[in-house]
């Protein structure tokens, strides 16, 4: 089977950086996706992750050690409508993925 | 591209009664997916399908049922309603592991925007 941690809630303020931890374990990983969330919509794709390193997307960041069972998803120049839930999911072998509950990151002026 | 639709977007049922939820993708993918989501949670897979005429159970699949018949359509179906199946709940679907284009990015699943389920 598959299990994820995250932290369930972070606060940062508007124009500063935050870190998202993910840590994780599963047998056959085949990736690790970051998606974020809207209260009341459906998760849309962040980043994604196969091979250890940091992958880079304008203010969005995510970095996977795949020894480590580990992941951040990394925000700079935080907006308010940066404020949502960060979902950290690992994909396995047979293309299952296996979602964490989720971090609500609240953005304040 | 419509992407990945639902329907209906909200529905009450009462204990006992059935119903289905609809998905369908013009995308072309082999991959579709139902998750349901609690408040505060994450998503629980119930069932998933890696192309027409497969599927195979999630993490959370007992009370529910679902079909493949074409590429295009996954069906949800809930014999019994019970008030723990109260959620919402989302169609998703993908390529292929290593069938997308490159990057490997393409591969992330596209979500529907969610259909609100109360069973009372």
């Amino acid at each position: 089977g598959q299990n994820i941690d995250q932290p369930t809630e972070m606060t940062a303020t508007e124009g500063a950086i935050v870190q998202i931890n993910c840590t994780y374990q599963t047998s056959g990983f085949n990736g690790l996706f970051w998606y974020q969330q809207h209260a009341g919509e459906a998760p849309t794709f962040l980043s994604y992750n196969v091979l250890d390193g940091l992958e880079e997307k304008g203010r969005f960041s995510s970095f996977l050690s795949r020894s480590k069972g580990y992941s951040y998803l990394l925000l700079k120049e935080l907006q308010m409508k940066d404020s949502a839930s960060y979902l950290c999911a690992v994909r396995n072998n047979a293309g299952k993925s296996t979602f964490g509950d989720g971090t609500t990151l609240t953005v304040k002026p | 591209n419509a992407g990945v639709t639902q329907t209906p977007k909200f529905r009450i049922l009462k204990i006992g009664q059935s119903m289905t939820l609809q998905c369908t993708q013009d995308m072309n993918h082999n991959y579709m997916y139902w998750y349901r989501q609690d408040p505060g949670m994450g998503l629980k897979l119930i069932y998933y399908s890696v192309g027409a005429g497969i599927t195979d159970k999630g993490e959370v699949p007992n009370g529910y049922n679902v079909s493949r018949s074409t590429t295009e359509d996954f069906p949800l179906r809930l014999e019994l309603a019970a008030p723990s199946q109260t959620s919402v709940y989302f169609c998703a679907s993908s390529y292929s592991l290593g069938a997308g284009p490159t990057p490997n990015s393409q591969e992330t699943q596209y979500f529907g925007p969610g259909t609100r389920l109360l069973v009372l």
